[in-house]
């Protein structure tokens, strides 16, 4: 069965400091796809990030980045110069190969950024 | 345009009510669906239409009926609901469903279920 965990309930990080919010997974399928999505209090999901699982290199973009490895199935986010806007909820998901449609999420991490 | 709407944006409503929420997406997308977000629980899926055919019912229980009229609308009816159906409903669009596809999301309606 799918399964994806975020241990980290809660994390604070200083403005411009970087920051990783850690996402483990588990599937049997060789083929499947990562997402990180961020919730701002407004209640939009907002995607920021994805990783396929046959991806040759860590997917990156803007100040984002995923922190993949795939022996220890973790995808790891990277937010390098932390803003006070990157105060949110942030979601790991996973979608299988031939599960088609179905996206599993996990609990998320709510990240407080202080000045 | 904001390209997922979702309305309305908050809802009230007691348990013999009949009411609906709306979807609309303004990205060309053929795959809506909808999710609910509970209070600390992870998103759930709940339906899915692709070329407004449903493809998925993620064993949802029968006083939510959605409704797909074509590509860019979808709706979710509600009728007899339980407190504990409380929740942040969502809605999201994609090309199509899909390994890589990327699902953009609304803003979500706040249901309170008295």
């Amino acid at each position: 069965a799918q399964k994806i965990t975020q241990t980290q309930p809660g994390m604070f990080v200083q403005e411009k400091e970087a920051v990783t919010l850690d996402c483990t997974y588990d599937t049997s399928d060789p083929s499947y796809g990562l997402f990180w999505y961020k919730q701002p209090s407004s209640g939009e999901m907002i995607f920021l990030i994805y990783q396929g699982s046959y991806d040759q290199q860590n997917a990156t973009e803007g100040r984002y980045s995923l922190n993949f490895q795939k022996a220890r199935k973790s995808a790891n986010l990277v937010i390098s110069a932390s803003q006070l806007g990157d105060s949110a909820m942030y979601f790991c998901a996973m979608r299988e190969g031939d599960g088609g449609f179905k996206t599993i999420f996990g609990a998320g991490t709510r990240l407080f950024v202080k000045a | 345009e904001t390209g997922v709407t979702q309305t309305p944006r908050h809802l009230v409503m007691g348990m013999t009510n009949k009411k609906s929420l709306k979807c609309e997406q303004h990205l060309g997308h053929n795959a809506m669906y909808w999710y609910k977000q509970s209070a600390k629980k992870p998103l759930e899926l709940m339906f899915v239409y692709s070329l407004e055919e449903r493809v998925e019912n993620n064993s949802v229980p029968s006083r939510f009926s959605p409704e797909c009229p074509n590509s860019s609308h979808l709706f979710l009816h509600l009728h007899t609901l339980q407190p504990e159906d409380s929740a942040l409903y969502l809605c999201a669009s994609s090309q199509l469903p899909g390994l890589r596809e990327t699902q953009y999301f609304g803003p979500g309606t706040r249901l309170l279920v008295l």
